[in-house]
């Protein structure tokens, strides 16, 4: 299958700090989704990214997808203590989610 | 809405015994469910792929005659985890994707943590 690779894997930011995690693809996909993980609980969807070049945003969360569709990435503006947590990348190809990234744990330092 | 349950959250079961493990949708139709397992620190890798009605998608490496999976309604998979050894103890994780979503987001279960002694 596909292989994305998630970088970093460890990031510890000062509150109010800003955080990127990205993945990065060999292949194009057709798609990626995000998720976040807070310890011990279970994966929860944050957004898909379908379209070449997208950008969206949920308040400080902003997610692009790049041109190639190979690449993706996830900013956190003004971190949080609340923001803790792993987040994973979830690449598509075809009608397929095959392979999440082995994911960003963020800490937050109050 | 878009609730995935899985029972039990924990099993401690002996080697050599069989272990089965549920994933439902509460509130929604799934006719594609997907099976997980997740290592401590590390991320989830897709074990299979279960469909209702048909037969489940493996993923390379995962043996189909040791994880059973059966997907007889649209709001029930299981997993059976047959003649467990203490190398298959692990955090088995199901989701769900809403029939007629395409490729759309995934409802996660809470986990089942398996122990094999």
């Amino acid at each position: 299958g596909q292989q994305v690779m998630q970088i970093p894997q460890y990031q510890h930011v000062q509150e109010g700090e800003d955080f990127t995690t990205y993945c990065n693809s060999s292949t194009t996909l057709s798609n990626i989704q995000w998720y976040k993980q807070r310890p011990g609980g279970h994966p929860v969807f944050l957004i898909q990214l379908v379209k070449s070049g997208e950008v969206k945003k949920q308040k400080r969360l902003t997610f692009q997808f790049g041109e190639a569709k190979k690449n993706s990435s996830l900013h956190i503006t003004a971190t949080q203590t609340t923001d803790v947590g792993t987040y994973f990348c979830l690449s598509g190809a075809g009608s397929y989610q095959l392979t999440f990234g082995k994911g960003t744990k963020l800490s937050v330092i109050p | 809405g878009a609730v995935v349950s899985q029972h039990p959250s924990w099993v401690i079961c002996k080697s050599g015994t069989s272990v089965k493990i549920e994933c439902r949708s509460l509130d929604f139709q799934a006719t594609t469910m997907f099976w997980y397992r997740q290592f401590p620190k590390q991320s989830l890798m897709l074990m299979a792929t279960s469909n209702e009605g048909s037969k489940a998608t493996y993923e390379q490496g995962v043996e189909k005659d040791k994880f059973l999976i059966n997907h007889a309604s649209l709001t029930l998979s299981t997993l059976t985890v047959t003649s467990a050894h203490p190398e298959d103890s692990s955090f088995y994780i199901c989701s769900a994707r809403r029939t007629g979503q395409g490729v759309g987001e995934q409802f996660f279960g809470p986990g089942t943590r398996l122990t094999v002694l």
